[in-house]
């Protein structure tokens, strides 16, 4: 069935230091791709999003990339501030207008 | 998550009863959803809604029940036939359908003692 991984499920990071997570889908039909922040207690939010007709998408400190024939898609945050310690999930859209979740990130970064 | 409110943000509940999660959202969108949220896991599926009066199972629909009467409006009623409910819920709505991002409420606390 649909599925998406995400790895790793734990990150540890110094302040300053650049951070990956990476994601893997199944459905070859999935186009768009968000990416979301969740601090403890509170809704996600989305930080970033990428569709499938680009390959790269940068905001400030945080860029997404795609590769569409791998199925993989990654999150990047450069200069990490402990701010942005946090979990992280990625998704990826399915026929009906869902979206599928990986199982997030715990991101710490450490001063 | 401003446009979107969910209450209560804690609940407790007593095994054999069911209880009503309320989720408004005042962004006009098309599309609402409901979201379970178990520690150390993503968000699993529960049910969606793309227009007023219709809605479909998601992933884990069992044990749990929807209406979608208003646009503004998702109620999500956990039942006593499901489990395990004691989760972290999660309400979101999309504005065009299904096919923009999805925006998050700030959740419900769900406890079962």
């Amino acid at each position: 069935g649909e599925n998406v991984e995400q790895h790793p499920s734990t990150l540890s990071v110094q302040e300053g230091d650049s951070a990956v997570i990476k994601c893997t889908y199944s459905d070859s039909a999935s186009n768009y791709f968000p990416w979301y922040k969740q601090e403890l207690g509170k809704g996600p939010q989305l930080i970033i999003d990428i569709r499938s007709n680009v390959g790269e998408k940068k905001d400030q400190r945080i860029a997404v990339t795609l590769n569409k024939t791998a199925k993989h898609f990654s999150l990047h945050i450069t200069e990490t501030q402990p701010e942005d310690s946090a979990v992280y999930f990625c998704a990826a859209s399915v026929q009906g207008g869902k979206l599928i979740f990986g199982q997030g990130t715990e991101l710490s970064v450490k001063p | 998550d401003g446009g979107i409110t969910q209450s209560p943000k804690y609940l407790f509940r007593k095994e054999g009863q069911n209880v009503t999660l309320s989720c408004e959202q005042n962004l006009n969108h098309d599309a609402m959803y409901w979201y379970r949220q178990d520690p150390g896991q993503g968000l699993r599926l529960i049910y969606y809604s793309q227009i007023v009066n219709d809605f479909q199972k998601g992933d884990i629909a069992e044990g749990y029940s929807v209406s979608r009467e208003k646009k503004e409006s998702f109620p999500l009623t956990v039942t006593s036939a499901q489990k395990n409910p004691t989760a972290f819920y999660l309400c979101a709505t999309t504005m065009d359908r299904g096919r923009g991002e999805q925006f998050f409420g700030p959740g419900t606390r769900l406890t079962v003692l």
